[in-house]
């Protein structure tokens, strides 16, 4: 069975300081992987994503990630957060299912960044 | 234009009554969805729509009723709801059904409550 895991409801950080938003997911076959943010009342924007290829992905507002095969983690970067960053984070995985694909999200990580 | 418009926002509805949301978008995309999703949790996946069609429905109760009438819209419409039925409803798109590596495009959502 495919699955997607975020061991911490929340994180929090200070401002100017690296954070990290984990993930590690289960699939059979390759892995098609995805990070998600969530504003409060609003819809879901898409962030980064792990295909194929180089195992550090950049993405949007200074994000990145690390996909690591061995220890089946797609952990969520950025240097130096942001105010700005606190919000819900989703780490999906696209799955195949009968008539196409799903996207299987993770609980979600509530990301707090203190002044 | 990489927009999904919802419409409406907010609705407040009866368990009698019978009302529909809206989804839009003009990005060429043939995959549409519809996600539900309770405060604080990831989106649950209701229906999936591939060129138009019909293609996953997540055992879904038939109170609730999806219609693609072209491949730029995706309603769903609503009859006989429950409270616990109250909950913000997601639209999506993505680019092509057959590609896993494709990312969704999220509207705002249309907060529902059920009275």
């Amino acid at each position: 069975a495919q699955s997607v895991a975020q061991p911490e409801d929340q994180v929090n950080v200070a401002e100017g300081n690296p954070l990290t938003v984990k993930c590690t997911y289960s699939v059979s076959g390759n892995p098609y992987l995805f990070w998600y943010v969530q504003y409060p009342n609003r819809g879901l924007q898409f962030l980064l994503k792990y295909i194929t290829g180089d195992n550090l992905v950049k993405g949007s507002y200074g994000f990145e990630a690390e996909f690591n095969k061995s220890q089946t983690s797609f952990h969520l970067k950025k240097p130096s957060a942001l105010v700005s960053d606190s919000a819900l984070y989703f780490c999906a995985v696209r799955a195949l299912n009968t008539g196409g694909f799903k996207t299987i999200f993770g609980a979600g990580t509530r990301l707090f960044v203190k002044a | 234009d990489t927009e999904v418009t919802q419409t409406p926002k907010h609705l407040v509805m009866g368990m009698t009554n019978k009302k529909s949301l809206k989804c839009e978008q003009h990005m060429g995309h043939r995959a549409m969805y519809w996600y539900k999703q309770k405060a604080k949790k990831p989106p649950e996946l209701m229906f999936v729509y591939s060129y138009e069609k019909l293609s996953i429905n997540e055992s879904v109760p038939s109170r609730f009723s999806p219609e693609c009438p072209n491949s730029s819209l995706l309603n769903l419409h609503l009859h006989a709801l429950q409270p616990e039925d109250s909950a913000l409803y997601l639209c999506a798109s993505s680019q092509e059904p057959g590609s896993p590596g494709n990312e969704q495009f999220f509207g705002p959502g249309t907060r529902l409550t059920v009275l």
